[in-house]
């Protein structure tokens, strides 16, 4: 069973434009929300994370949207760069299991000059 | 401070050997986990330790075994080896009762034939 489920799979857009993906999870006992963005031959790296106790968080031109009762959360990218075309994973943990994460399947994004 | 690094980064087995893939954790860093990556899929949790014991395991069989020593280096091996065992291998280090965040290294790239 998906815990975490992602879409869409690929995404194209325009440099400047917003980059929305979004992701849906199972079970409500998850309490950590990471963002990690990863470029060809490299390791995923934490991009942004979330707690389920804020609705929202921004980090320069990144922003978590979290709705709880409807077991959601998004990633915005705003003013898209080339730089930014990678790939995007969701995730979420129990902290109490220490840092077992569940991973979405990940979102090709292409930024088109 | 030095990241996560990771031995070898690419290798060709057959069915039915076995293989080793190392991995050095970041400075200060108490836990490893292991990640198989499918080609275009998200990161999938073998195990972690912490401690020099297994402390979390995901849906792997016996067959992939772990070893973490003393200076918080850690060894994945796996037995019998199988077509579907082609994947990348990710090793992320992290702090237990840190903010949660896993600094993964660049991956082993391990080709079954």
């Amino acid at each position: 069973q998906q815990q975490v489920k992602q879409s869409p799979q690929s995404l194209i857009v325009q440099k400047g434009g917003i980059s929305i993906i979004n992701c849906a999870y199972e079970n409500t006992a998850f309490d950590y929300f990471p963002w990690y963005q990863q470029f060809p031959g490299k390791g995923p790296a934490l991009l942004i994370a979330i707690r389920p106790d804020v609705s929202e968080k921004k980090e320069g031109r990144f922003t978590i949207s979290f709705n709880k009762s409807a077991k959601q959360f998004s990633l915005h990218i705003m003013d898209s760069q080339p730089g930014d075309s990678a790939t995007y994973f969701c995730a979420a943990s129990f902290s109490n299991t220490g840092n077992q994460f569940y991973f979405g399947t990940g979102t090709s994004l292409t930024v088109i000059p | 401070e030095t990241g996560v690094t990771q031995s070898p980064t690419h290798l060709i087995k057959t069915r039915g050997q076995q293989v080793t893939l190392r991995c050095s954790s970041q400075s200060g860093h108490n836990t490893v986990s292991w990640y198989q990556q499918a080609l275009g899929q998200g990161p999938q949790f073998i195990f972690q330790y912490y401690r020099e014991e297994e402390n979390g395991r995901g849906n792997f069989p016996p067959r992939f075994s772990g070893l973490q020593f003393p200076n918080y280096s850690s060894e994945l091996n796996v037995n019998a080896l199988e077509l579907d065992d082609s994947a990348l291998y990710l090793c992320a280090s992290s702090l237990v009762g840190g903010p949660g965040e896993l600094f993964f290294g660049e991956g082993s790239r391990l080709t079954v034939l």
